[in-house]
C-alpha cells in the first residue's frame, strides 16, 4: 500500500522551462491538494481538488496549473519555471475536503529553478 | 500578520526531557487543530487532532488548546532520539476547506 506517491522526487530546472509535477493515491481518497514548502513559511496551498473532475485555488496560485486526471492522479504544471517557484512541493490526499485527520502526504518533490 | 505564528528553534533538549512546542494564532474562528511530524526529507505526517479547546492525550504525546488565549500546546513526555524532527502546527476552520500551517519547529533530541 504506497499512499501517496510523488514523481520525481529532484529536478533542476532551467528559468522559463515548463514541468509537470505527478502525484498518486492509492486510498480512494476524494480530495487531492498541491503544497509548496519554503523556509519560514510553512506549508502553502497552491491548488486543491475537492473531487473529482473540480478544481480550486488556494493560497498561491500564481505561475501554477492543475489538472485532476481521475481520481487517482492530481498533476501540477509550471509553464514558464522562475527561480522564485524553487521549493519543495507537497501533493498529499483526505478522504473528504479538509479533514486534517485524514491528509496524508507524499515525500516530495525537490524542485531547482536556475 | 501571518494568521499561524511558530518559533522555529531549533530547540535542543537531553533524551527523557520534557518537551514543549507552541503556536499562538490570530483568528479566533479556527476550530481545528492539528500537529504533524516531520522528519528530514519526508512529507508531514498527522501526530494529534483536536477540535476546539481543551486536552487530547496520546502516549507520550498531548495537545492543548487554548482558544481564549489564542494558543495550542504540543507536550512530549520521556524524549527519544526518534522524536528529532521537525513539528507543525495546523488549524483551519469549521469548513474545513483550507489549512493554515505554521512554520514549522526543529527539535533534537540528543542521546
Amino acid at each position: 500500500n504506497a499512499g501517496v506517491t510523488q514523481t520525481p522526487k529532484f529536478q533542476v530546472l532551467k528559468t522559463g522551462q515548463s514541468m509537470t509535477l505527478q502525484c498518486a493515491q492509492d486510498m480512494n481518497h476524494n480530495s487531492m491538494y498541491w503544497y509548496r514548502q519554503d523556509p519560514g513559511m510553512g506549508l502553502r496551498l497552491i491548488y486543491y481538488s475537492a473531487s473529482e473532475g473540480t478544481t480550486d485555488k488556494g493560497e498561491v496560485p500564481n505561475g501554477y496549473n492543475v489538472s485532476r486526471l481521475n481520481k487517482r492522479e492530481f498533476s501540477l504544471r509550471l509553464e514558464s519555471a522562475a527561480p522564485s517557484q524553487t521549493s519543495v512541493y507537497f501533493c498529499a490526499s483526505s478522504l473528504h475536503t479538509g479533514e486534517g485527520y485524514g491528509y496524508t502526504f507524499g515525500s516530495g518533490t525537490r524542485l531547482t529553478v536556475v | 500578520q501571518k494568521e499561524v505564528e511558530q518559533d522555529p528553534g531549533p530547540l535542543s533538549v537531553p533524551e527523557g526531557a520534557i518537551v514543549s512546542l507552541n503556536c499562538t494564532y490570530s483568528n479566533s474562528a479556527f476550530q481545528y487543530f492539528m500537529w504533524y511530524r516531520q522528519y528530514s526529507r519526508k512529507g508531514p505526517e498527522l501526530l494529534m487532532y483536536t477540535y476546539s479547546s481543551g486536552n487530547k492525550e496520546d502516549g507520550r504525546f498531548t495537545a492543548q488548546v487554548d482558544k481564549s488565549s489564542k494558543y495550542i500546546s504540543l507536550f512530549i513526555r520521556d524524549s527519544q532520539p526518534s522524536d528529532s524532527a521537525t513539528y507543525l502546527c495546523a488549524m483551519s476552520l469549521y469548513n474545513f476547506n483550507k489549512f493554515y500551517f505554521g512554520s514549522g519547529t526543529k527539535l533534537n533530541v540528543k542521546p
